[in-house]
């Protein structure tokens, strides 16, 4: 099946260690992104990416990283630095000609 | 800068009783984009409006783009348990830039 597929779906970890989601897609687009949700918030976009090779900082970037080495594949590391990073973080990618977003069914990060 | 907003945050109703969410843009937007999330789920794309006064129907859901391109509104008629969840909106903005509003939560007591 065609889809956006992230792992893992829930993640425990210590606060100083750093973290990698995983985040792959079979469906061919071009354009990934990856957002942050917090409990009964909205989306805030981290950080995205239109090519292979090439990412740009969304609105809350401190403290995260990424790398777009392959056009499926878009992981998000959340570093030490991230002052609060326990929450659900959501991967979505579009076609770039595209208009709709699709979603991956999330991760959740709880920091200890 | 540019935001998207929505009202209400909250709204629980009746099962049968009607429920509206509006969207509002401090700018001009290209299209825009509506989105469910069930409790525990993640956003599914559910209607994208272009035209300047568009409105859209699927079954129950009634969607509305304005006049100005800046404001759209969600009506969902004889709401259903299977409704409840988060309803975003997400406009597009000229410099094609998508931008999503904080949600509203729709919770429906039977």
């Amino acid at each position: 099946d065609g889809g956006i597929t992230q792992s893992p779906k829930y993640l425990f970890r210590k606060e100083g260690q750093n973290v990698t989601l995983s985040c792959e897609q079979n469906l061919n687009h071009d354009a990934m992104y990856w957002y942050r949700q917090d409990p009964g918030q909205g989306l805030r976009l981290i950080y995205y990416s239109q090519i292979v090779n090439d990412f740009q900082k969304g609105d809350i970037a401190e403290g995260y990283s990424v790398s777009r080495e392959k056009k499926e594949s878009f992981p998000l590391t959340v570093t030490s630095a991230q002052k609060n990073p326990t929450a659900f973080y959501l991967c979505a990618s579009k076609l770039d000609s595209g208009n709709t977003i699709y979603f991956g069914e999330g991760s959740w990060l709880t920091v200890v | 800068g540019q935001q998207v907003m929505q009202i209400p945050q909250y709204q629980h109703v009746q099962e049968g009783e009607d429920f509206t969410t509006y969207c509002n843009s401090s700018t001009t937007l290209s299209n825009i984009q509506w989105y469910k999330q069930r409790p525990g789920g993640h956003p599914v794309f559910l209607i994208q409006l272009v035209k300047s006064g568009e409105v859209k129907k699927q079954k129950r859901l009634t969607f509305q783009f304005g006049e100005a391109k800046k404001n759209s509104a969600l009506h969902i008629t004889a709401t259903q348990t299977t409704d409840v969840g988060t309803y975003f909106c997400a406009g597009r903005t000229s410099y094609d830039k998508v931008i999503f509003g904080p949600g509203t939560s729709l919770s429906v007591i039977p």
